[in-house]
Order: C-alpha cells, then sequence, then structure tokens
C-alpha cells in the first residue's frame, strides 16, 4: 500500500535550534516526494521535491531509499519557519499526491 | 496569475442540501485536481481531471459526490445531499499541461461546515 508517514504531530524547537521533520514512505517503484508548507492563513505551496536536490529557505531533504526516509532538514530554526509540513508522494500515472498528516513546525524566540 | 481561485471560502449547509465549490485553475493549467482534509488529518486525493474529462475518480465517495471541468469556467465539486462527515476543507490544486513540471498549485481552499 502507497502511505506517508509523519510521526510528529508537533514539533518545539528553539530559533537557532536544528530542525528534522521526519517522513516515511511505503511505495512500490520508484517514488517522487516533495515538501509542501502551509504558513498561518496561507496556501499550502511548495516547499521543495527531492528530484530537484536544491535547498529553499534553508531546508534540504534527501531521498533515502534504504530507510524509505525524506526527512526534511534546516540547520538553523527561524521564528518564520513556523507553520505546517506536508510530506507529499506522487502517486501513478495521474501524479495525484499522498500526503502525510503534517507536523506543525513551532520555533519559539 | 492570480493563481488557483476557489470559492466560496467557506460554505455553511444544513444536512439534506446541495454543496457546489468552485476552483478555476491558474492560466495555462489544464489539469485539475480535487483533495479533501477531514480534521486532524492529511489532504486525500479525490479526483483528477482535464478539460470535459474524468481522468482518475478514485478517490471519490461511490455516492452523493461528483465532479466536472468544463470547456469554459471553473471546475465544479458537487456533493449532494451532505452529512455532518462531509464538514472537512477541500482543496483544488492545478498543473500544467506539461505534467513532466508535476507540480501542483493549490487554492485557499473551501471550508465546508454542515449543521
Amino acid at each position: 500500500a502507497q502511505r506517508v508517514t509523519q510521526p510528529e504531530k508537533l514539533l518545539s524547537v528553539f530559533k537557532g535550534a536544528p530542525v528534522e521533520l521526519k517522513c516515511n514512505y511505503s511505495y512500490s517503484g520508484s517514488p517522487e516526494l516533495f515538501w509542501y508548507v502551509q504558513y498561518s492563513r496561507q496556501r499550502l505551496q511548495l516547499l521543495l521535491r527531492h528530484i530537484s536536490r536544491e535547498s529553499i529557505k534553508g531546508f534540504t531533504a534527501d531521498l533515502n531509499k534504504g530507510e524509505t526516509s525524506f526527512h526534511l532538514k534546516k540547520p538553523f530554526a527561524q521564528e518564520e519557519d513556523s507553520a505546517m509540513y506536508y510530506c507529499a508522494l506522487k502517486s501513478g500515472a495521474t501524479n495525484k499526491l499522498i500526503f502525510g498528516t503534517g507536523t506543525l513546525l513551532a520555533v519559539q524566540p | 496569475n492570480a493563481g488557483v481561485m476557489q470559492n466560496p471560502r467557506h460554505l455553511v449547509r444544513r444536512r439534506g442540501q446541495e454543496a457546489r465549490l468552485r476552483c478555476s485553475p491558474m492560466k495555462g493549467h489544464s489539469h485539475v485536481y480535487w483533495y479533501r482534509q477531514l480534521p486532524e488529518e492529511g489532504l486525500k486525493f479525490m479526483v483528477y481531471l482535464q478539460k470535459e474529462n474524468i481522468i482518475d475518480e478514485s478517490g471519490m465517495p461511490k455516492e452523493r459526490f461528483s465532479a466536472e471541468f468544463p470547456k469554459e469556467g471553473p471546475s465544479i465539486l458537487r456533493i449532494q445531499q451532505v452529512v455532518r462527515g462531509d464538514s472537512a476543507a477541500y482543496f483544488c490544486a492545478s498543473s500544467p499541461r506539461d505534467r513532466a513540471q508535476n507540480i501542483q498549485y493549490f487554492g485557499a481552499g473551501t471550508r465546508l461546515s454542515v449543521l
């Protein structure tokens, strides 16, 4: 079964601390994974995708096929990073997305 | 480009009424996806449409729900005879014709409340 798991509902860190938002997936085949972010009162927007291998707003995510993970990392959290983060997996020929339940990141001053 | 537009933002219906949710994709986008988010859950895929065609409706409930994307005008998600369990946030996303781009752009969502 295709599934995305985000084990943490809430992650609270202090400003300047490292952040790691966990994402594990279950997928037969070659996965394509995304991180979406939703800031307060804003719409869901793409943060990064694994095939781009890019860093956005200091965030990176590496696909680890052995561990079936796609954890999102940032070395030094900022208060403006506080948001809801969703990991998503592209499924099938129609490109529909399978989402995890999301992790709320709260960065304390 | 105004982005994906959904209306209304909030919709209140009584049990048994019909709900119509509208989605206008981004300019130049011809693929539309609908997702539903129940409280405390992630977004769940419902249906994928191209102009005048339903491509994948594997996530749609078998009864009361329907979707269309006509040649002209927005995509419509229609829920007939709503029940309390239909209360949720409904999100629409669009992507460009070149699916190799594979990025979905989301609207702000419609929050449906069934009394």
